[in-house]
């Protein structure tokens, strides 16, 4: 009954490192996506695959890489972390025209 | 470009009464439109889905949206609201072609009071 798990839950990084955010599914979906979500905006989407070993950028990609490892596993990473990348990093998978199920986020701090 | 707008920040109403919930969107196609809603410290939940047929969608926990294509709008409602229903709710959309990616609005915070 895991869904969508995404790991760390929390961290905290300084200005300038990096930092790779997991999420893995196990609803054998095909789709997997990768959001933000700051106050007042909603969630906005940084990066999507489409299937394993499709990647294309989303509304806010810039200082954001990711690599789909596989069909359960898709990971965000930020290669130098800055302050503006303080957020509540959201993972979701779904299939075609049906719901995205979404892990319980990462709530990431940028000192 | 798909966009969705969520007029209100916070809605407030008495526990029984009925609740609404107002969203509004512009895409280009034929729209896909979701109700999800967030409860502190975690995920998105889905509520419930339009995506063709009848224009009176019922979800979960007793939330319903009417799509009216006139109006560009999908209101989430709930006859009598529970004070567990308080939560943040976000309305989105996505069109039947291409990336299928979710725009979402800026959220609607529910507060229902005993």
């Amino acid at each position: 009954n895991a869904g969508v798990t995404q790991t760390p839950k929390f961290q905290v990084l300084k200005t300038g490192q990096s930092m790779t955010l997991q999420c893995a599914q196990d609803m054998n979906h095909n789709s997997m996506y990768w959001y933000r979500q700051d106050p007042g905006m909603g969630l906005r989407l940084i990066y999507y695959s489409a299937s394993e070993g499709t990647t294309d950028k989303g509304e806010v990609p810039n200082g954001y890489n990711v690599s789909r490892l596989n069909k359960r596993e898709f990971s965000l990473r930020l290669e130098s972390a800055a302050p503006s990348q303080t957020s509540v990093y959201f993972c979701a998978s779904s299939t075609p025209n049906q719901p995205q199920h979404f892990g319980d986020g990462t709530r990431l701090s940028i000192l | 470009a798909q966009s969705v707008a969520q007029p209100e920040d916070q809605v407030n109403v008495a526990e029984g009464n009925p609740l609404t919930v107002k969203c509004t969107y512009s895409v280009s196609g034929n729209p896909y439109l979701f109700w999800y809603v967030q409860y502190p410290n975690r995920g998105l939940q889905f509520l419930l889905k339009y995506i063709t047929g009848d224009n009176l969608v019922k979800g979960s926990y007793g939330f319903e949206a009417e799509f009216n294509k006139s109006q560009t709008s999908f209101h989430l409602k709930k006859p009598s609201a529970l004070v567990s229903d308080s939560a943040l709710y976000f309305c989105a959309v996505s069109v039947d072609t291409g990336r299928r990616a979710l725009t979402f609005g800026s959220g609607t915070r529910l507060q229902v009071q005993p």
